[in-house]
């Protein structure tokens, strides 16, 4: 197995754009979960789902931030619009039961000018 | 609303010195996660602790995990340069929600 995909690795954006995030999980794994990672505020749980089912949005920032899990294999967090406190570096990480030892994809590196 | 502290957030010690990173968590669970992360790159699994008393080892790194006080330990052995890096503990609650929670982080600096 590949291991968690995520793309882009790196985006830099401006502004107001709209930005999609993708991750692709490990094959098997029941729970999805998205971060964001900054100096400050360090790893922050954004939305997880459970069988491609969102389970808690609470760390959702705000409105312009969406979450989908169409199917088992493939999820999207898109930020609509961007601003350049949405910096960060944004994590998803795929999770299988019982353990529910997570693995995480490398991030993408998002940057908003 | 759950919370996971560690301490220290950083730590800077010697090679061949020994150092414990302290992981608390203010709801019930018997599940506690390590990870590392090297600057710039992802996080990586280092122990799954399920169960109360539960200890693992691997090389230099020992954790536990004492539930009924909401307490996990990283012990570290003899530092060497190579562990520096940022820890992190996480945690599940008991609650069945699986929300899984990070620490703050201890950023370690081994020295030679």
């Amino acid at each position: 197995d590949a291991g968690v995909i995520q793309s882009p690795r790196h985006e830099v954006t401006e502004m107001g754009q709209e930005v999609t995030l993708r991750c692709k999980p490990i094959s098997g794994h029941n729970s999805l979960f998205w971060y964001r990672q900054t100096m400050m505020r360090g790893l922050e749980l954004l939305i997880y789902f459970n069988n491609n089912v969102p389970i808690d949005d609470s760390g959702m920032p705000e409105d312009r931030f969406s979450a989908k899990m169409p199917n088992a294999s493939f999820s999207t967090l898109k930020i609509q619009p961007s601003e350049p406190r949405d910096s960060a570096v944004y994590f998803c990480a795929s999770i299988p039961i019982p353990t529910y030892e997570a693995f995480f994809g490398q991030g993408t590196r998002l940057t908003v000018v | 609303e759950l919370k996971v502290e560690q301490n220290p957030l950083f730590l800077s010690m010697q090679e061949g010195k020994n150092y414990t990173i302290y992981c608390n968590y203010s709801t019930t669970s018997d599940r506690l996660y390590w990870y590392r992360q090297d600057p710039g790159k992802s996080l990586e699994s280092l122990f799954v602790l399920l169960s109360n008393g539960a200890v693992k080892q691997e090389g230099r790194l020992m954790a536990s995990l004492d539930t009924k006080a909401r307490l996990s330990t990283l012990h570290i052995t003899a530092a060497v340069h190579d562990l520096s890096a940022t820890y992190f503990c996480a945690v599940v609650p008991s609650s069945g929600t699986y929300k899984y929670i990070f620490g703050t982080g201890t950023r370690l600096k081994v020295l030679a």
